[in-house]
């Protein structure tokens, strides 16, 4: 089955104690991305890649890192998360347009709680 | 970077009756796509516009992407409690780059 996972579903933790989200997806798609949700502001992207060792900022990168070391995998890490980073982050996949994008797959979510 | 915002933010319907959400942006997009979400899943794609003025047709859900290509529309004919969900338009690319510019959102209930 064509999927995209992420993991964990759920995380509760503390200012300042880093913190991996991984991604995979099994469809060989080049553009992987991350997005946070939060309420009355839609989805913004943090941090996309276009390929293997390509990556780059989206909308709100401030306190994020990734990387892409295979095709497969675009982790999501917070080297020091802070209350502010509460959120609903979603992984998402697809193949790369040059000219337009085409259909993001994206993953189930996983809800970070900072306390 | 561009923004989208989406009209009205939350929509509440009797089932059978029929809807409009606006999407609008002040700059152009080379393609614009409408996904729905649902309650604990991630958002889902209905539809690609790509070209200016193109209408699409997905069962009893209309989709157009105005002519400058800086808004589209959903319209929904005779809603159902099916199509009760979070929509949201997303433009792509931005302003050179690879990004996607996600609207606000639309919170649609439809009563049964």
């Amino acid at each position: 089955e064509a999927q995209v996972t992420q993991n964990p579903r759920y995380l509760i933790t503390v200012t300042g104690k880093k913190l991996t989200v991984t991604c995979s997806q099994n469809m060989n798609h080049e553009y992987m991305s991350w997005y946070r949700q939060d309420p009355g502001l839609g989805l913004r992207q943090i941090y996309y890649s276009m390929n293997v060792e390509v990556t780059d900022k989206g909308d709100v990168p401030e306190g994020y890192k990734v990387s892409r070391k295979e095709k497969r995998n675009f982790p999501l890490i917070l080297e020091s998360p802070s209350p502010n980073q509460t959120s609903l982050y979603f992984c998402a996949s697809s193949w790369t347009g040059v000219e337009l994008p085409y259909e993001q797959y994206f993953g189930p979510g996983t809800r970070l709680t900072v306390t | 970077t561009q923004l989208l915002e989406q009209s009205p933010q939350f929509l509440s319907i009797q089932e059978g009756e029929n809807l409009t959400v606006y999407c609008n942006s002040s700059s152009v997009f080379s393609s614009l796509q409408w996904y729905r979400q649902e309650p604990g899943e991630g958002p889902v794609l209905l539809v690609t516009v790509v070209t200016g003025g193109e209408v699409k047709k997905l069962k009893r859900l209309t989709f157009q992407f105005g002519d400058a290509r800086k808004d589209s529309s959903l319209h929904i004919t005779a809603a159902q409690p099916g199509d009760t969900g979070l929509y949201l338009c997303a433009g792509g690319w931005d302003s050179g780059t690879y990004k996607y510019i996600f609207g606000t959102g639309t919170r649609l209930k439809v009563l049964a």
